[in-house]
């Protein structure tokens, strides 16, 4: 079974651009997550999306923001990028409940100069 | 919130078993422990995860002390290719992973 899928794996952007990232689950997996990781701030948890719902939120501004679509893929956006956006970006699928063990993918490292 | 603490660094010889402290002092009765690792800015990966019970995967033994107070991974054999940073997470109560700053293992020859 194919893993989780990322891209684009490298992206390098200026500030006050937006960007979209993109996240496709683990097939039959129906969460997706989305996790910044800095070397600052270690690894953050922003939302997770369920059946085309936001489930979670973490705290993280409003420019960060998300979508699922109904075959379960996931994207992020980032409007207004600032030069601490700069993170790898990680995604992660489950099946569904909330106490399965999530599995990430490879991560879109995002430059934001 | 339960939160982690786990050494900074370690070593290990290779071939010898790996074993990384966690401690979760203020862990909730229904809250697990998961661990995993991360290789060099990839993706993190799963390895292992328990509530009460030892646990034992291909890749690993989870130890969970019976006050649920600290908790240790073992990789019985390790090889040059798990050095990585492992990550103890407690699962908080929306189920999302929240992650320390984890330990650091080298694995030397």
């Amino acid at each position: 079974k194919a893993g989780v899928t990322q891209t684009p794996r490298y992206l390098i952007k200026t500030r006050g651009q937006q960007v979209t990232l993109s996240c496709s689950p683990i097939s039959g997996h129906r969460s997706v997550s989305w996790y910044q990781q800095t070397p600052g701030q270690g690894l953050q948890f922003l939302f997770e999306y369920f059946s085309e719902t936001q489930r979670n939120k973490g705290n993280f501004p409003g420019r960060f923001s998300g979508r699922q679509f109904s075959n379960s893929r996931s994207e992020m956006n980032v409007s207004t990028l600032e030069l601490g956006d700069s993170a790898l970006y990680l995604c992660a699928s489950r099946l569904s409940g909330v106490k399965e063990t999530q599995y990430f993918g490879p991560g879109t490292r995002l430059l934001v100069l | 919130d339960a939160k982690t603490t786990q050494p900074p660094s370690m070593d290990c010889a290779e071939g010898r078993a790996a074993n990384l402290p966690c401690n979760h002092s203020t862990i909730s009765g229904n809250e697990y422990v998961y661990w995993y690792r991360q290789i060099h800015s990839q993706g993190p990966q799963y390895i292992i995860h328990g509530l009460k019970n030892n646990e034992t995967n291909e890749m690993a033994s989870l130890i969970i002390t019976e006050d649920r107070k600290s908790s240790t991974l073992i990789l019985p054999h390790a090889t040059l290719r798990d050095t990585a940073v492992y990550y103890c997470i407690v699962i908080r109560g929306n189920y999302q992973l929240i992650w320390g700053a984890g330990t650091k293992l080298i694995i030397k020859p």
